[in-house]
């Protein structure tokens, strides 16, 4: 299967605690955005990178938050400190900028629960 | 900020009934795209719209831009057990760099 993977698909954790996730993008995709999704939400855009560049981050994106892309490949997600208001689906997606613009290929996600 | 709505939040709908949800930005569109969530899983692509008044087609469903760009609209014509999910739609952000969703629509069809 040559789609969008992530791990862990879940995670529970204790307040205060950090975590950290792995997102593997479709290999030709130079694009990659993570998302944070609620129940009854749509996605809330966290950042996105081109190759290694983080270009963006959403005003979401507390201190607690920081997401790296080596070398352009796989990305990782790290939260600090978590706090239940974390918890949540924490998507990535990919997508390949030559092609449809924007196109995103979403991975299953990661569903994190801070008790 | 840049606003993306969806009604209605809801739809049941009797199988074999049609189905319709709509999409509005608070700011014009470059483009739009409609993306489908089942229960349990991902948002997956549906298809994007890049012309003012643009009307696409894919089999029973029907998508249409808006001619200012600002709304848009889907409608699935005899709804299916497998049309079940979420739809939802999105927006280039201001900088045209990532997507702001909209809340979505919930799709129940009753066999």
């Amino acid at each position: 299967d040559t789609g969008v993977s992530q791990n862990p698909r879940h995670k529970i954790t204790k307040r205060g605690q950090n975590v950290t996730f792995r997102c593997d993008p479709i290999s030709e995709h130079n694009r990659l955005y993570w998302y944070r999704q609620t129940l009854g939400q749509g996605p809330e855009f966290l950042t996105y990178f081109q190759n290694e560049a983080q270009l963006e981050k959403s005003r979401l994106l507390s201190d607690r938050f920081s997401a790296e892309r080596p070398k352009g490949s796989f990305s990782t997600l790290e939260i600090q400190r978590t706090e239940q208001g974390d918890s949540a689906m924490y998507l990535c997606a990919s997508s390949f900028l030559a092609g449809v613009p924007y196109e995103q290929y979403f991975g299953p996600g990661t569903r994190l629960t801070v008790t | 900020g840049q606003q993306v709505m969806q009604i209605p939040q809801y739809q049941h709908v009797q199988e074999g009934e049609d189905f319709t949800t709509y999409c509005n930005s608070s700011t014009t569109l470059s483009n739009i795209q409609w993306y489908k969530q089942r229960p349990g899983g991902h948002p997956v692509f549906l298809i994007q719209l890049v012309k003012s008044g643009e009307v696409k087609k894919q089999k029973r469903l029907t998508f249409q831009f808006g001619e200012a760009k600002k709304n848009s609209s889907l409608h699935i014509t005899a709804t299916q057990t497998t049309d079940v999910g979420t739809y939802f739609c999105a927006g280039p952000n201001n900088y045209g760099q990532n997507f702001v969703f909209g809340p979505g629509t919930r799709l129940s069809v009753l066999p």
